[in-house]
């Protein structure tokens, strides 16, 4: 099992749909958690950080269920600029080393239409 | 601003001759490494740098050297390029104390002939 998942899509959708990115993580030590964005080659910026209470920024709200060891973002009412990837992030656990290592997802694809 | 620079953005080189890519951060941070990109692969990481003169392995370190002699430089050095390394190349920084945010360059694009 990969250490950090997600569904690589691509995710077509029309202006205005809201959309769900599920990413699931194998390190049930993990802490942090993070959604970046990539635009094509580009380099990733941070979408924004996954809390325990679940966040919102906006139209974006993520989420961390660690029971069942995944993160999701949900995005409303979708903009042709939301296109790009959507990278999971998970950091490596408790350890002094792993704790400072992440781990990053492929990404999911996704694409607004007009 | 704060930013993360690279130097080139883009090479084409020739199997053998060796290269390094710069990497410069203005944010005064403790933590940078350096990402390879390939399609189906994601990002994996090369090298890391806790502090100055502190390196370590990442996770594809082969063919690579890296050096932190100052806090805000963190080169990238193949000292004998191969085709394999044809990949897009990214540094990033972050601070340290626990703040896990990275800030990534802009990256480099190399072609090994």
């Amino acid at each position: 099992r990969k250490e950090v998942e997600q569904d690589p899509g691509p995710f077509n959708v029309p202006e205005g749909a809201t959309v769900a990115f599920n990413c699931t993580y194998s390190n049930s030590a993990s802490q942090s958690f993070f959604w970046y964005r990539q635009d094509c080659r580009k380099e990733p910026k941070l979408l924004m950080s996954v809390y325990s209470s679940g966040n919102e920024d906006g139209r974006f709200t993520a989420q961390l269920n660690r029971a069942s060891q995944y993160i999701s973002l949900l995005i409303r009412d979708s903009k042709l600029s939301d296109s790009a990837t959507y990278l999971c992030v998970v950091n490596g656990g408790t350890n002094a080393g792993n704790n400072r290592k992440l781990i990053w997802g492929l990404g999911t694809s996704l694409a607004v239409n007009p | 601003e704060a930013q993360v620079t690279q130097n080139p953005r883009y090479l084409i080189t020739v199997t053998g001759k060796k290269l390094t890519v710069t990497c410069s951060q203005n944010m005064n941070h403790e933590y940078m490494s350096w990402y390879r990109q390939d399609p189906g692969l994601g990002l994996r990481q090369i090298y890391y740098s806790m502090n100055v003169e502190v390196t370590d392995k990442g996770d594809v370190p082969e063919g690579y050297k890296v050096s932190r002699k100052e806090k805000r430089n963190f080169p990238l050095i193949l000292e004998s390029p191969s085709p394999n390394q044809t990949s897009l190349y990214f540094c990033a920084s972050r601070a340290g104390g626990g703040q896990q945010t990275q800030y990534f360059g802009p990256g480099t694009r190399l072609l090994v002939l």
